[in-house]
């Protein structure tokens, strides 16, 4: 079956730091691999994606995520983060096609520290 | 990026009334809408696939007749709460596929807020 594990619940980092988001997957076939945000209150933002290809993705706000088949994980990263990512994220999973519905992880919650 | 809509974006209704949720795709056509329930602080979590035309999929332990979809058109598909109670107070959010070979992926709407009194 398919399924999502974030295992962070909440995650503090202060302004100007690193980031990792840590998602591992299971799932059948070749997996599509997203990363979603969500503001309070908001509904979500694509990140970025993995289909197939490169295994490192970049995505949009400075995000990349690493695409590892052997550790069934697609980690998120940002080298450095600004007030302005504090949010929750979500991993996500789905079909070889947008058709097929996103099964999503429990999510993250990313606090940031001035 | 395209754009899909939700509305309203917050509802308050007493318990017994019915609500009826709308999701538009505004500059693609959708033949693939999906509906998800979020309850605060946690994951969403998948209701059914709306597909244009035909029945709606429901998701294991869904009800169907409690939740009614409807995808009448390629842009529109609602979703209609029956007779409400405060235990289906949450946050529901659309999602649209864009089938577009340039994009091929789906995009989320803003999100419902209901909240049953």
């Amino acid at each position: 079956a398919q399924s999502v594990t974030q295992p962070d619940i909440h995650i503090t980092v202060s302004e100007g730091a690193s980031l990792e988001l840590r998602c591992n997957y299971s799932y059948g076939a070749t997996p599509y691999l997203f990363w979603y945000v969500q503001s309070p209150g908001q509904g979500l933002q694509l990140l970025l994606k993995y289909f197939s290809g490169d295994t490192l993705v970049q995505g949009i706000k400075g995000f990349e995520a690493e695409f590892k088949r052997s550790q069934s994980s697609f980690n998120l990263r940002k080298p450095s983060v600004h007030w302005s990512d504090a949010a929750e994220y979500f991993c996500a999973v789905g079909a070889f096609s947008s058709a097929s519905k996103i099964i999503f992880g429990s999510g993250t919650r990313l606090s940031i520290r001035p | 990026g395209a754009v899909v809509s939700q509305h309203p974006s917050w509802v308050i209704c007493k318990s017994g009334t019915s609500v009826k949720i709308e999701c538009r795709s505004l500059d693609f056509q959708a033949t693939t809408m999906f509906w998800y329930r979020q309850f605060p602080k946690q994951s969403l979590m998948l209701m059914a696939t709306s597909n244009e035309g035909s029945k709606a999929t429901y998701e294991q332990g869904v009800e169907k007749d409690k939740f009614l979809i409807n995808h009448a058109s390629l842009t529109l598909s609602t979703l209609t709460v029956t007779s409400a109670h405060p235990e289906d107070s949450s946050f529901y959010i659309c999602s649209a596929r864009d089938s577009r070979p340039s994009t091929d992926t789906q995009y989320f709407g803003p999100g419902t807020r209901l909240t049953v009194l």
